[in-house]
């Protein structure tokens, strides 16, 4: 998986706790994005990052937040989960300008009770 | 924003026959076209992509074609595999740009 990990790989939680998933990267790739899965959906951008404390909403941003405070690390926050964002997530990695390619991590399944 | 159309939503072939899987888009600005397989329980991994200057890309029993006009690219699969059966995920973006559009996915299926 291109060097990314992802944590939790699963989680239940409940509806209105806040849950934060880990991206961890060892590509020193400057470009890193969160999606969500979905039967029905493919692949949805949530929020992507061009760089440390640089980030940009996807097209489904509601309910979600992120932050990186390091090259390696994307962070995604639920703030209060809802049981719409039962998904699985998965985190992708991009070298630089001028390559097109994105590579995806192994993924965490959340579900929100 | 684009929307990419991906067809059929589920194909089952015997083993050694080939297989074709279909995606339209809308944005004529789209310019990079990959194609993702997906296991189960596992992240998408890229298989094969193409850009808007080439009209068909080979790597050994996997291509991928083009047509620009008409704004659809397909993949194909020949001497097909146990192996291969897998979900395969189409996508469109433009300019290297960060916003990568995806098919809803085709579920393929190798009957040994």
């Amino acid at each position: 998986d291109a060097g990314i990990t992802q944590s939790p790989r699963h989680k239940v939680t409940e509806t209105g706790t806040p849950v934060t998933l880990r991206c961890h990267q060892t590509e020193n790739h400057r470009y890193m994005y969160w999606y969500r899965q979905d039967p029905g959906h493919g692949l949805r951008l949530i929020h992507y990052s061009y760089g440390v404390k640089d980030t940009d909403k996807g097209e489904v941003s509601d309910g979600y937040s992120v932050s990186r405070s390091k090259t390696e690390d994307f962070l995604l926050t639920l703030e209060s989960a809802t049981s719409s964002q039962t998904s699985v997530y998965f985190c992708a990695i991009r070298e630089a300008v001028g390559t097109d390619t994105q590579y995806f991590g192994p993924g965490t399944r959340l579900t929100v009770l | 924003g684009e929307n990419v159309e991906q067809h059929p939503s589920t194909l089952s072939v015997q083993e050694g026959d080939s297989a074709v899987i279909k995606c339209t888009y809308s944005d004529s600005a789209s310019n990079y076209f990959p194609w993702y397989k997906q296991e189960l329980g596992k992240g998408p991994q890229l298989i094969i992509d193409i850009r808007s200057n080439v009209g068909e890309k080979k790597d050994q029993r996997i291509a991928v074609t083009l047509n620009k006009t008409a704004k659809h690219f397909s993949l194909h699969i020949t001497e097909t595999q146990p192996e291969d059966s897998a979900v395969y995920f189409c996508a469109a973006s433009k300019n290297s740009g960060n916003q990568f559009y995806f098919g809803t996915g085709t579920s393929l299926t190798v009957i040994p």
